[in-house]
């Protein structure tokens, strides 16, 4: 069936690296796509969004990439810090579908 | 600007007890969304409401769950006669309009532990 995957379910970098989170869709369909941070206890927090007329998008510190040819999302975080420590969720909607799809996540661990 | 509100964020339940989960979405959003977390899983779509309305519930299970939005208040989730496999967090979203390409926003959660 139809899913939103992750390539990594788990990242360990050192403070100060960049970080970079991958995701694989398979819905070609799918034309909007956000990442989240969800921390402990938390709920999702977005991060940044991206739409399929888009392959790049630039936030504070985050840099959203999107290749629609191989169906793959990624999330750059510069600068990786300690509060970026988190699980990250990519997740995608189709234009007729009432809900975001979610992939399992990625674990991100930041080292001092 | 209060943001997605949930209560409780934490509830037990002894099996077969009823479970109730309130979401007021965040101010000037009329879209409502539950989803369910499993540990160490992604979010799980299970209902969409709009005020008065259910607009897609696709992934509620078929027996035990229902919810509502209704005029005055706020969403509920409700849950019979609980299992040990509800045990689960449940989150809430809002969004101002429908999620097809607009971001939706996050309640911090109800974790439902089922003893």
């Amino acid at each position: 069936g139809e899913s939103v995957g992750l390539h990594l379910p788990t990242l360990s970098v050192q403070e100060g690296d960049n970080s970079i989170i991958n995701c694989a869709y398979s819905n070609s369909a799918s034309d909007y796509f956000i990442w989240y941070k969800q921390e402990s206890g938390k709920g999702p927090q977005f991060i940044i969004d991206i739409r399929s007329n888009m392959d790049k998008r630039q936030g504070q510190r985050v840099t959203v990439l999107l290749n629609k040819t191989v169906k793959h999302l990624s999330l750059q975080i510069a600068a990786t810090q300690p509060g970026d420590s988190a699980v990250y969720f990519c997740a995608e909607n189709e234009d007729n579908n009432n809900d975001m799809r979610f992939g399992a996540g990625t674990r991100l661990t930041v080292k001092p | 600007n209060a943001g997605v509100m949930q209560n409780p964020r934490h509830l037990v339940r002894r099996r077969g007890q009823e479970a109730r989960l309130r979401c007021s979405p965040m101010k000037g959003h009329s879209h409502v969304y539950w989803y369910r977390q499993l540990p160490e899983e992604g979010l799980k779509f299970m209902v969409y409401l709009q005020k008065e309305n259910i607009i897609d519930e696709s992934g509620m299970p078929k027996e035990r769950f229902s919810a509502e939005f209704p005029k005055e208040g706020p969403s509920i989730l409700r849950i019979q006669q609980v299992v040990r496999g509800d045990s689960a967090a449940y989150f809430c979203a809002s969004s101002p309009i429908t999620v097809n390409g607009n971001t939706i926003y996050f309640g911090e959660g109800s974790w439902l532990t089922v003893v």
